[in-house]
């Protein structure tokens, strides 16, 4: 079975701090993605990675970066963590256009 | 540019009850398709997909979903409801790169 595993489960950060989400997968997958999840909103995409240290924008990269160093971690970045930032992040990663998600880490930003 | 619309923000039927929840895309080629399923505090699970051929697919947890390129639909059905269905349901199609858009959202909620 695939699996994708997320650094944290639950976290709570202060406003203006550096925030480091982690996803690992175990499946040697190309793609990898960070999506967050809103009420109402569905999972909106931050980021994408296709390969080792390439990555694209999604729909809301504002406030956010990402690093791809190994072909089996992704890491979200808030660079300075905001209010408007508190939300479930979800990592996935992806094989022939089917994607397999983590548990997702829930951040509260105070 | 791609869009997914899922009508109903929250359905409730009752344990046993068939079941369809409504999904339609916007999207200028022939889509993938995607159902994913969402547990309390849990990721995404994917129940079925949609590449090509056959327009009913058949999915886990007895789930099938059926693509009408006339209607731009890929709505999920399920005869026969059990209390663990009751969870949120995204449907969503595929884009460029692999990246997929999302639905909303429906909140299931079966009762007793």
């Amino acid at each position: 079975d695939v699996k994708v595993t997320q650094s944290s489960r639950y976290l709570v950060k202060r406003t203006g701090e550096k925030v480091f989400l982690e996803c690992v997968q175990d499946m040697d997958h190309e793609n990898m993605f960070w999506y967050r999840q809103d009420p109402g909103l569905g999972l909106r995409l931050i980021y994408f990675s296709y390969d080792v240290k390439m990555k694209e924008k999604g729909d809301i990269p504002e406030g956010y970066s990402v690093s791809r160093e190994k072909k089996e971690r992704f890491s979200l970045i808030l660079e300075s963590a905001s209010t408007n930032q508190t939300s479930m992040y979800l990592c996935a990663s992806s094989t022939q256009g089917e994607q397999y998600f983590g548990p997702g880490t829930r951040l509260t930003v105070t | 540019a791609q869009s997914v619309t899922q009508p109903d923000i929250h359905i409730t039927v009752s344990e046993g009850a068939s079941l369809e929840l409504r999904c339609n895309y916007s999207y200028g080629a022939t889509p993938y398709l995607f159902w994913y399923v969402q547990s309390p505090g849990q990721g995404l699970q994917l129940l079925l997909k949609y590449f090509s051929g056959d327009t009913l697919v058949q999915g886990i947890k007895g789930f099938e979903a059926e693509f009408k390129r006339s209607q731009s639909s890929f709505n999920l059905r399920k005869p026969s409801v059990h209390w663990s269905d009751a969870a949120e349901y995204f449907c969503a199609v595929g884009r460029n790169g692999n990246k997929l858009v999302f639905g909303a959202g429906t909140i299931l909620r079966v009762k007793s």
